[in-house]
């Protein structure tokens, strides 16, 4: 079994619609979850951050935490064109960025007008 | 604008060849990564660097694969001798020391194709 589980998709929405992508993982000494955006042929960005259990909300992107369940949620509202690109999980035991990180292996989210 | 660089962006070569992928961390960033990324693994930790000694290379096929930091502005990947199996995507990401999150820059890529 992997350390980090990500259902690859590809998923694809209308415009406005509400996004919902999810990993889980087996490592129970990860505490720092992170989602990674990459558009086509460029790297992985980071795009939202979030320590142990909870959510955390920055405009239309939220990221979920349950340690209990091991698994991390990136929910997206009122979703935008300009979303289509891959989302990656990654997770850390530590804090810092020079830590090593877990990626799962992305969700492929297209936006269609 | 600071920003990872790394050449080159595209490399096609034959079976058995050697190539070496360069990569230059944001400057102030004492933590270099190497990964390689695929359709079937995804994107996998090859090796990285703390003020340019190897922390751990465990990721990395040793026999064929080599990395190393002759200077805090320059990380290099090689591979010799090549192998299809190896045609991917490479990516260097920099890291500073006590940046805020886990946050890592990433490069562009070096899109390899080994025929």
């Amino acid at each position: 079994q992997k350390e980090v589980e990500q259902d690859p998709g590809p998923l694809s929405v209308p415009e406005g619609a509400i996004v919902s992508l999810n990993c889980t993982y087996s490592n129970s000494a990860f505490q720092y979850f992170m989602w990674y955006r990459q558009y086509s042929r460029k790297g992985p960005e980071l795009l939202m951050y979030t320590y142990s259990s909870g959510n955390k909300e920055d405009g239309r992107f939220t990221a979920q935490v349950d340690k209990s369940s091991k698994y991390i949620s990136l929910f997206i509202r009122d979703s935008q064109p300009s979303d289509s690109a891959t989302y990656l999980c990654a997770m850390s035991r530590f804090q810092g960025g020079s830590e090593k990180l877990v990626f799962g292996k992305g969700t492929k989210l297209t936006v269609n007008p | 604008d600071a920003r990872v660089t790394q050449t080159p962006r595209d490399k096609v070569t034959e079976m058995g060849q050697e190539v070496t992928m360069r990569c230059q961390p944001i400057l102030g960033h004492n933590t270099v990564f190497w990964y390689r990324q695929t359709m079937m693994q995804g994107l996998e930790l090859l090796a990285y660097f703390r003020n340019r000694a190897p922390l751990d290379d465990s990721g990395m096929p040793k026999d064929r694969f080599s990395a190393e930091m002759p200077d805090a502005t320059l990380a290099t990947l090689k591979i010799q001798p090549s192998e299809p199996r190896d045609s991917a995507v490479y990516f260097c990401a920099s890291a500073r020391p006590g940046g805020p999150g886990n946050e890592q820059f990433f490069g562009p890529g070096t899109r390899l194709t080994v025929l």
